[in-house]
């Protein structure tokens, strides 16, 4: 079975900064990762997909996640927070044997402090 | 291109009675899969549907139900509501290419936040 695990529940930073959150993933197989964002009382926003092209992969925003295999990993970054990134985030991973049905890590709430 | 849309947005019942969510998926999108996120479960997987087939399906009860219609448009039902239906109702829709190839990203409406007293 496919999962993610977000290693942090809380990530709290200063505006201009770096920005790290991380994820790990269990698959069987090639997997599909995504990280989506959630600002509050919105809807969920893709920010960066990778599917087994490059294992860098640069999103909106600034984001961007490094896919790396032997350490099951799929952590976000971006060099600079701005207040606006303040919001929940989502790694999730595509189960290919359900139609694509995405299995949601249990999200990282990004603070940015002035 | 417009996005996914939900109707309504908000909405409020009591327990023991139905709902129905709609959902109109981006133009040209066929798969819409319907999504649950509560505090306590965070975000879970509902069902998916596929000209107009159901496709997949989480583990959820059958008081659960959604159907799709020709145009791709979605519902979901809910019926006898209980205190734990609370939640925010998010659905997400995604092109799939010819042949089967899953483009697998999906994108999300804003939701309905569905509220029981």
């Amino acid at each position: 079975a496919q999962s993610v695990t977000q290693l942090d529940s809380h990530v709290s930073v200063s505006e201009g900064t770096p920005v790290l959150l991380r994820c790990n993933y269990s698959s069987s197989y090639s997997p599909s990762l995504f990280w989506y964002v959630q600002h509050p009382n919105k809807g969920l926003q893709l920010l960066l997909k990778y599917t087994s092209a490059a294992t860098l992969v640069k999103g909106i925003n600034g984001f961007e996640a490094e896919f790396k295999k032997s350490e099951t990993s799929f952590h976000l970054t971006k060099p600079s927070a701005h207040m606006s990134d303040a919001a929940e985030y989502f790694c999730v991973v595509s189960d290919r044997n359900q139609g694509g049905k995405l299995i949601f890590g249990q999200g990282t709430e990004l603070s940015v402090k002035p | 291109k417009a996005g996914v849309t939900q109707t309504p947005r908000y909405l409020i019942k009591t327990r023991g009675q139905q709902v129905t969510l709609s959902c109109s998926p981006i133009s040209g999108h066929r798969s819409v899969s319907w999504y649950q996120q509560t505090p306590g479960q965070g975000l879970q997987f509902l069902f998916e549907y596929f000209s107009e087939t159901q496709r997949n399906k989480g583990n959820f009860p059958g008081r659960f139900s959604g159907r799709q219609f020709s145009n791709s448009r979605s519902e979901m039902n809910v019926s006898t509501l209980e205190l734990g239906d609370s939640a925010l109702y998010l659905c997400a829709s995604s092109l799939e290419a010819s042949g089967g190839h899953y483009s697998y990203e999906q994108y999300f409406g804003p939701g309905t936040r569905l509220t029981v007293t």
